[in-house]
């Protein structure tokens, strides 16, 4: 079936980096869009960023340009998200998601599991 | 694009009629979708393009709306609808969500 499964659970310190794969199953990987999205504890969604698998271009929200660099391997169907220079405000919950390449007006319709990074010294 | 969503919580009753509207800060045509989230779960698409029912969604959810204003209803409030309801825009980068309405049972 068609999934999206992220790897585990992550604590890192202070000014560390963490990066969090995203395997794609089910589906020809070069056809949707990943996006990254994340959220606080008890706060909204706030996108990050997103990667053409096809091509390899990203998009990130300014908030985040310099911290996060995405990164996708065709072989294994996988998607990466680095965050560096974590803060506590970084501890959150990860979720990648999918979205078609054709159109925009699809909306994310897959979405993996979610990864907490909790950052603490 | 700023999308804002009112209200922010509401409480409701098993089989009321709810209605929860988003408002983006300029035109985005219907490049609008909407998404449902219950605690401790990834979100998941309701609604794509303003309109348009994800499949095996149930027919007591739709959208409507064009340009800056969108309303999603649930027709007929059920037990596993209580949870937390998201707009989010795909006219332009970077994408944008609102900040969520919370369905609460009264």
């Amino acid at each position: 079936q068609v999934q999206l499964v992220q790897s585990g659970a992550e604590v890192k310190k202070p000014g560390a980096s963490v990066q969090i794969s995203c395997k794609a199953s089910g589906y020809t990987f070069t056809n949707y869009f990943i996006h990254w999205v994340r959220q606080a504890p008890g706060q909204g969604l706030e996108w990050m960023g997103v990667i053409n698998p096809r091509d390899d271009t990203t998009g990130h929200a300014q908030k985040f340009q310099g911290r996060v660099t995405l990164t996708r391997d065709p072989a294994t169907s996988s998607v990466y998200m680095e965050l560096s220079s974590l803060t506590s405000e970084d501890t959150a919950v990860y979720f990648c998601a999918r979205e078609h390449v054709v159109s925009n007006s699809y909306g994310m319709d897959v979405w993996g599991q979610g990864t907490t990074v909790t950052v603490s010294s | 694009i700023q999308m804002t969503q009112s209200p922010s919580s509401l409480s409701a009753s098993v089989g009321d009629r709810v209605n929860i509207t988003c408002r983006a800060s300029q035109s985005i045509s219907g490049y609008l979708h909407w998404y449902q989230q219950k605690v401790g779960k990834a979100p998941k698409l309701l609604m794509f393009a303003a309109s348009n029912l994800q499949s095996g969604v149930p027919s007591r959810f739709s959208g409507s709306g064009s340009g800056t204003d969108f309303t999603l209803t649930i027709s007929s409030l059920q037990p596993e609808d209580f949870a937390t309801y998201y707009c989010q825009q795909s006219y332009s980068p970077p994408r944008t969500f609102g900040q969520g309405t919370k369905v609460e049972i009264k």
